[in-house]
């Protein structure tokens, strides 16, 4: 079964930028899309973005201007870059596969998450 | 409105049946999904779709769609049902977006 599990500093300064990796394991990470989603402390859940197997994109809005997602076939991995962070970044973020139909999606599976705090 | 809202609290009898809920106006077009969190873990998926439950939930999460309100039901709730629980559905731009705000599930 697929199983997903993010790397990555646990500190970043303020202003400098977040890079996070995501490792597929138990399956290949072509043909499906990938998702980076975060959630603040004792807060809710929020998308960062999507890519598709094809290396296409898709960004919350209100992060856009800060947020690079790529893909690397050649290791398994799918990566996240937020720049220019701030306190307000600080948050346990997860990669999961995204699923998609017709007229629904779903998150599944997850990885345990990584708690990323901003400060300096 | 483009958010999906969700009762901040529901508490649950042990063995009785609670149902959540989940407004918004892109579920008239979308269907939702459900995600259970239990403290200091990672959300787990439970109900996506028509009612469809991933291998290992048990059957006594269901799922339901009407107008724009998606519901997810526990029938007999047990201890270990008691978490955060969370809906998600695609918004009309395709934009990843916010997750609902989250229901904190008690069971009494």
């Amino acid at each position: 079964q697929v199983q997903l599990q993010e790397s990555g500093p646990g500190l970043v300064k303020p202003s400098e930028t977040l890079s996070l990796t995501c490792t597929v394991s138990g399956g290949s990470i072509s043909g499906s899309y990938w998702a980076w989603i975060r959630q603040p402390p004792g807060k809710g859940l929020e998308c960062i973005g999507y890519i598709y197997h094809s290396g296409s994109t898709k960004y919350n809005p209100s992060l856009k201007s800060r947020v690079t997602i790529s893909l690397d076939t050649s290791k398994n991995q799918f990566s996240l870059n937020l720049s220019s962070v701030t306190a307000a970044d600080t948050a346990t973020y997860y990669c999961a596969r995204h699923e998609r139909y017709s007229h629904y999606d779903w998150f599944d599976p997850w990885g345990q998450g990584i708690l990323v705090t901003v400060s300096s | 409105s483009s958010e999906l809202t969700q009762d901040p609290v529901v508490s649950v009898a042990l063995g009785q049946t609670v149902t959540i809920s989940c407004q918004g106006d892109r579920l008239r077009t979308f269907l939702a999904s459900w995600y259970q969190q239990k403290a200091g873990q990672a959300p787990v998926l439970v109900i996506y779709g028509n009612n469809y439950r991933p291998s290992g939930i048990p059957d006594r999460f269901s799922g339901s769609n009407s107008g724009n309100t998606a519901s997810l039901t526990i029938t007999g709730a047990q201890a270990e049902d008691e978490a955060d629980y969370y809906c998600f559905c695609r918004d009309i731009s395709d934009n990843p977006v916010v997750f609902g705000g989250g229901t904190k599930v008690t069971v009494l």
